[in-house]
Formats: structure tokens, sequence, C-alpha cells
């Protein structure tokens, strides 16, 4: 079936620095990737949306450019949490959606950062 | 615009004990709809899914039927099991490049 590789499942880092998240599509061409962000026990948030080749699209209240969200090929799309702070922790995760219909919608495994 | 709402948690249960857990959408058009798990810590896994009316998805032990009459997509297992214990999401999508609508999740811990 259709996987979706995330890296790195944890991170660690110090305010002000910034984070890069990927993720990768193993065995299909992601046309469209989702970027989530879940709070504890909570629902998952869309924050954007991104199809290879164009600019993401952000949803209401994201700020994209602290979030920024490259996907360039069929294959790759990354976040990058730019000057991170404490409020930023949180657990992200990617899911992918291809041109096939019958993979649907498949998620990353999720990345937990923290900063400190 | 699109919505799915699914029952409050924490569902505690007992071993073996017959499981629902309730999911209503709205939508406009007719929109596939889908169960995920969540283990602690990790991403989410599907767990099944129904893409038109009366279709019923089913996977480990698992039901959903697709009810358009009472636009309802209900989460089934007939005997639990502790390793069932994670939380839940009913979601719905128009269209297979459009996010996944997600319920708020709800969490079943199942005890020996």
């Amino acid at each position: 079936g259709a996987v979706v590789s995330q890296h790195p499942s944890w991170v660690i880092c110090k305010s002000g620095t910034s984070v890069k998240i990927e993720c990768r599509s193993l065995d299909f061409q992601a046309t469209t990737m989702f970027w989530y962000r879940q709070f504890p026990k909570q629902s998952l948030m869309l924050m954007a949306t991104s199809n290879e080749g164009s600019k993401a699209t952000y949803e209401q209240g994201v700020e994209k450019d602290k979030f920024l969200i490259n996907h360039a090929s069929l294959t790759l799309s990354t976040l990058t949490v730019t000057s991170a702070h404490p409020e930023d922790s949180s657990f992200y995760i990617c899911s992918a959606s291809g041109a096939n219909r019958a993979h649907g919608y498949t998620f990353g495994s999720g990345t937990r950062l923290t900063v400190v | 615009g699109n919505s799915v709402t699914q029952m409050e948690g924490p569902v505690t249960l007992s071993e073996e004990a017959f499981l629902t857990i309730n999911c209503t959408y709205t939508a406009t058009g007719y929109p596939s709809l889908f169960w995920y798990v969540q283990y602690p810590g990790e991403g989410l896994q599907l767990l099944l899914k129904a893409t038109k009316a009366d279709d019923k998805g089913s996977n480990k032990g698992f039901e959903a039927t697709y009810r358009k009459e009472t636009t309802s997509f209900h989460l089934e297992k007939g005997s639990v099991q502790v390793s069932d214990s994670a939380v839940y999401f009913c979601a719905l999508s128009d269209t297979g490049n459009t996010p996944l609508v997600f319920g708020k999740g709800t969490r079943l811990s199942v005890i020996a």
C-alpha cells in the first residue's frame, strides 16, 4: 500500500532556530500534500495544502512566513518552522494524496516538536 | 461547509465488550467517509472507508456503514481488545485532493 515517510519523528530545538520536517511518498506520486498540527488530546488542525510545483494554500490564522512549505517534487514536501518559539511545540503530521484515488489519503507518522 | 460530529470521549470498555462510536456528518454532495485510528505518539492509520451510500467498510473486526438517510457512519466492533485502545477519528472528503474534515476524535480505553 501507499506509504509516507515523515522525518524526524521527534526534535528538540532552541528558541529562535528553524526546524525542517520532511515527508516523502515512497511508492506513489503525491500530487497534493496536507500539513496538520495536533495539540495534546485534540483533533488535527489543517495548516496548509500544497500541490506539487505550486505555492501552498494556508488556512486562516496560519502564518505562511513562519511555516514555510515546499512541495517541489511529487515525492517530497517539507515544512520548515522558522524562528521557533515554545508555543510552536506541537505534533505535526503530513498527509499525501495522489492521482490514484485508490490510495486515498496516506498519513506520515508525525513529528513531535519541542521548542525550549 | 462540511463538518463531522462524533461522540465525545473518553470511552472505557472491558475487554470483549461491544463498541459503538457515533459519527454524523454534514456535507454537500456525496462525500467519502473514513475512520482513522491513532495510537499514542503516532500518525493516523486508515481503519476503514466507504465511498457511497450503503457501502460498508470493514477491517480488523471494525465495521461502519455509510447511511445517507441519517447522514451517519457509526463505527462498531463486536468484541474489543486491549490493543484497540487508541483515538478514533471520523472524517469525510469531497474529492481526493481536498483536505479531510475530521471529527474531534474519540479516545477509547479497553481494560482487561
